[in-house]
C-alpha cells in the first residue's frame, strides 16, 4: 500500500521554541494532506487540510499564526508549531491523499497515514 | 459531513469474532464507508471500505445494509494483538476527514 513517513517521531523542546514536523508521501503524489492533533484517549481532531500549492485551510479554533503549514510539492507537507508552549503538546498526525485516477489500486476514497509526531513542550 | 456514531469501548475474548456496528443514518450518495484501526502512539491503519452490501478482505468484512444507514466491522477470530481504537468514517472524497469518537475494543486473553 502506499506510504506516508512522519518526521521526526518525537520532539521535546523548550517553552516557546519552534518545532517542524514533515510528512511525505513516498510513493504518491499528494494532492491533498490533513493534519491532525490527538490527545490522550481522545479521537483526532482535524487541525487543517492543505493542498498543494494553495494555502492551507484552517479549522475553527485552530490559529493559522501559530500552526503555520506549507505544502509546497505533491510530495511534502510540514507543520510548524511557533512559539510553542506545554499545552501544545499532544500526538500530531498527518494523512495523505491522492486524486482518484493516479493509482486506480488504491480504494476509492483511502487516506494514508504517517506514523505521528508526539511533541513534549518542557 | 454524514455523522457516525460507535460504541465507545467493547471486550472481547481471544478467538472470538467480535463485530463493531456505526450508525451514519445522514449518509449521502457518495459516500464511502470506511474502517481505520489505531494503536496507541501511531497514526490510523485503513482496515477495509465499501460502499454496500459485503466487503470481506483478509482481516475484515464489512456489512453494510441496503438503506446504508448503518455499518457492522467483522473481525474473526480476534487476538490480543487486535486490542486498538476502530474507527468509521463515511467520506465522499470531499474536502476533509474528519475522525468520530472510535470504538476502544479490548481483547481479554
Amino acid at each position: 500500500g502506499a506510504v506516508v513517513s512522519q518526521h521526526p517521531s518525537w520532539v521535546i523542546c523548550k517553552s516557546g521554541t519552534s518545532v517542524k514536523i514533515e510528512c511525505r508521501s513516498l510513493d504518491f503524489q499528494a494532492t491533498t494532506m490533513f493534519w491532525y492533533r490527538q490527545f490522550p484517549k481522545q479521537s483526532l481532531m482535524l487541525m487543517a487540510t492543505s493542498n498543494e500549492g494553495s494555502k492551507a485551510t484552517y479549522e475553527q479554533g485552530v490559529e493559522k499564526d501559530k500552526f503555520l503549514i506549507n505544502h509546497a510539492s505533491l510530495t511534502l507537507s510540514t507543520l510548524t508549531v511557533t512559539s510553542a508552549h506545554p499545552e501544545d503538546s499532544s500526538f500530531y498526525i498527518c494523512s495523505a491523499r491522492t486524486d482518484r485516477g493516479q493509482k486506480p489500486q488504491i480504494k476509492n476514497t483511502e487516506a494514508f497515514f504517517g506514523q505521528g509526531t508526539r511533541l513534549t513542550v518542557v | 459531513l454524514a455523522k457516525t456514531t460507535q460504541p465507545i469501548s467493547m471486550d472481547s475474548y481471544e478467538g472470538q469474532e467480535v463485530n463493531i456496528t456505526c450508525s451514519h443514518n445522514n449518509i449521502a450518495t457518495n459516500d464511502y464507508i470506511t474502517w481505520y484501526q489505531q494503536f496507541p502512539s501511531q497514526g490510523p491503519r485503513f482496515i477495509i471500505q465499501g460502499y454496500k452490501t459485503k466487503v470481506t478482505n483478509e482481516v475484515a468484512s464489512l456489512f453494510i445494509p441496503a438503506d446504508r444507514k448503518s455499518s457492522t466491522l467483522s473481525l474473526p477470530r480476534v487476538s490480543l494483538s487486535d486490542t486498538a481504537v476502530y474507527y468509521c468514517l463515511v467520506d465522499d472524497w470531499g474536502d476533509k476527514i474528519i475522525f468520530g469518537k472510535g470504538t476502544r475494543l479490548h481483547i481479554l486473553p
